[in-house]
């Protein structure tokens, strides 16, 4: 089994529109996890971090479901420029020291 | 920006070849990891650094192999190249937040994109 999972979509969304990903994972014993906003053929950038039930941020929320480990992004008011790969990360709890475990990303598109 | 660089952004290099790739990490970071990407894939775990000894290592051969330096920058080699080799390969640094419990991310270089012919 695999440590993330993610539905790799692709999600097609008009502008304005709300889209939520989720994201599980396999270690009950992980802590934090975070949401990696990667845009095509460039880098992985943080986008949220998640440490106890949830988080938001403008526009963006993201849940946590420790009894069924699962992970949600939720975005509202879809723009154009949240176009991008979505990537749910869980740090390996056995390391301390930042060891990252990668969902292989959610594709989404925003369209006009 | 984060502050992490990669050199250098592109290559391509003939099977059987190695290759350097180098990164220097965020001012006041100590710990440098390093991932492979594949095309569509997310990225996955080569190995870390931490204060220049090696810190956990994911399922990669011993062909890979990496450095950690002083001024806490690195390396990763790859020797005997593949055509499966090809992939992005990012560099990422952190601050490890120790005794916590709690994981650390991590900043991203932009990468290298290797292309193995």
């Amino acid at each position: 089994r695999k440590e993330v999972e993610q539905d790799p979509g692709p999600f097609n969304v008009p502008e304005g529109a709300t889209v939520a990903f989720n994201c599980t994972y396999s270690n009950s014993a992980s802590q934090s996890f975070f949401w990696y906003r990667q845009d095509c053929r460039k880098e992985p950038k943080l986008l949220m971090s998640v440490y106890s039930s949830g988080n938001e941020d403008g526009r963006f929320t993201a849940q946590l479901n420790r009894a069924s480990q699962y992970i949600s992004l939720l975005i509202r008011d879809s723009k154009l420029s949240d176009s991008a790969t979505y990537l749910c990360v869980v740090p390996d709890r056995g390391s301390t020291l930042g060891r990252l475990y990668f969902g292989r990303g959610t594709q989404l598109t925003v369209w006009p | 920006e984060t502050g992490v660089t990669q050199s250098p952004t592109h290559l391509i290099k003939t099977r059987g070849q190695q290759v350097t790739l180098r990164c220097s990490s965020q001012s006041g970071h100590n710990t440098v990891s390093w991932y492979q990407q594949a095309l569509g894939q997310g990225p996955q775990f080569i190995f870390q650094y931490y204060r220049e000894e090696e810190n956990g290592r994911g399922n990669f051969p011993p062909r890979f192999s990496g450095l950690q330096f002083p001024n806490y920058s690195s390396e990763l080699n790859v020797n005997a190249l593949e055509l499966d080799d090809s992939a992005l390969y990012l560099c990422a640094s952190s601050f490890p937040k120790l005794g916590t419990g709690v994981g650390t991310e991590a900043f991203f270089g932009q990468g290298t994109r290797l292309t193995v012919v």
